[in-house]
């Protein structure tokens, strides 16, 4: 465990149904995101959530909307969504080196294995 | 925009032998951040090693070490003495240099396509 929980490890969803997938850390960290994996294309960032305001929204579906109701707590709920949103939703969370060498690594959590039908 | 590049979606070594992954980006700025993830069956991505654009040196971990040549804005991994425990996808990624203002600041990084690295016996 890298300190990131995602729940629920796997979803399976129709097309007309609402869910939630929820990201939590306590690390102390500042900064969440949600990254799309899906087969044989690269990470997608959907969303970043700096002290709790969204701040960067990477032209995704509004099917997709993000929540953050602090800095330890993040979610994306899921409404109406398509076969091809089937994908493995990764959620990160992140906070400035204390060195102050400018790096800003991302912590993942394991994912949420998303199957729509 | 920043794209990174890996044109290897698989590689296979023995155990114990040495294995060189490729990665390039293209990126008009002059300080970065460059990292290889490992992800594997578990889902949990993991940071191998990064490197700061700033800095001549390559950056080393153990076992794993990178080649970074700026100028060809090449970045690749090498894994040495291959344990069974590294099959994985690994993952290229650029970082801009972050800036912090009052506090608030975030990177956002962006992944190459990445390579599965299969570990025989």
């Amino acid at each position: 465990e890298t300190g990131v929980t995602q729940t629920p490890r796997h979803l399976v969803m129709g097309m007309t149904n609402k869910k939630s997938l929820k990201c939590e850390q306590h690390l102390g960290h500042n900064a969440m995101y949600w990254y799309k994996q899906s087969a044989k294309k690269p990470l997608e960032l959907m969303f970043v959530y700096n002290f709790k305001e969204q701040t960067e929204n990477n032209s995704v579906p509004s099917r997709f909307s993000p929540e953050c109701p602090n800095s330890s707590h993040l979610f994306l709920h899921l409404h109406t969504l398509q076969p091809e949103d089937s994908a493995l939703y990764l959620c990160a969370s992140s906070h400035p080196d204390s060195s102050g060498s400018g790096a800003n690594v991302l912590t993942f959590g394991a994912g949420s294995r998303l199957t729509v039908l | 925009a920043q794209t990174v590049t890996q044109s290897q979606p698989e590689m296979s070594v023995q155990e114990a032998e040495t294995v060189t992954l490729s990665c390039t980006y293209d990126t008009s700025e002059s300080d970065y951040y460059l990292f290889w993830y490992k992800q594997p069956p578990s889902r949990q991505m993991i940071l191998v090693i990064r490197q700061e654009a700033y800095k001549q040196q390559n950056a080393t971990e153990n076992r794993f070490s990178v080649n970074f040549q700026k100028a060809a804005k090449s970045f690749s991994l090498k894994i040495s003495d291959s344990q069974l425990g590294d099959a994985a996808m690994y993952f290229c990624a650029y970082s801009p240099f972050l800036s912090s203002a009052g506090g608030t600041s975030y990177g956002k990084l962006t992944f190459g396509q990445g390579t599965i690295l299969t570990v025989h016996p």
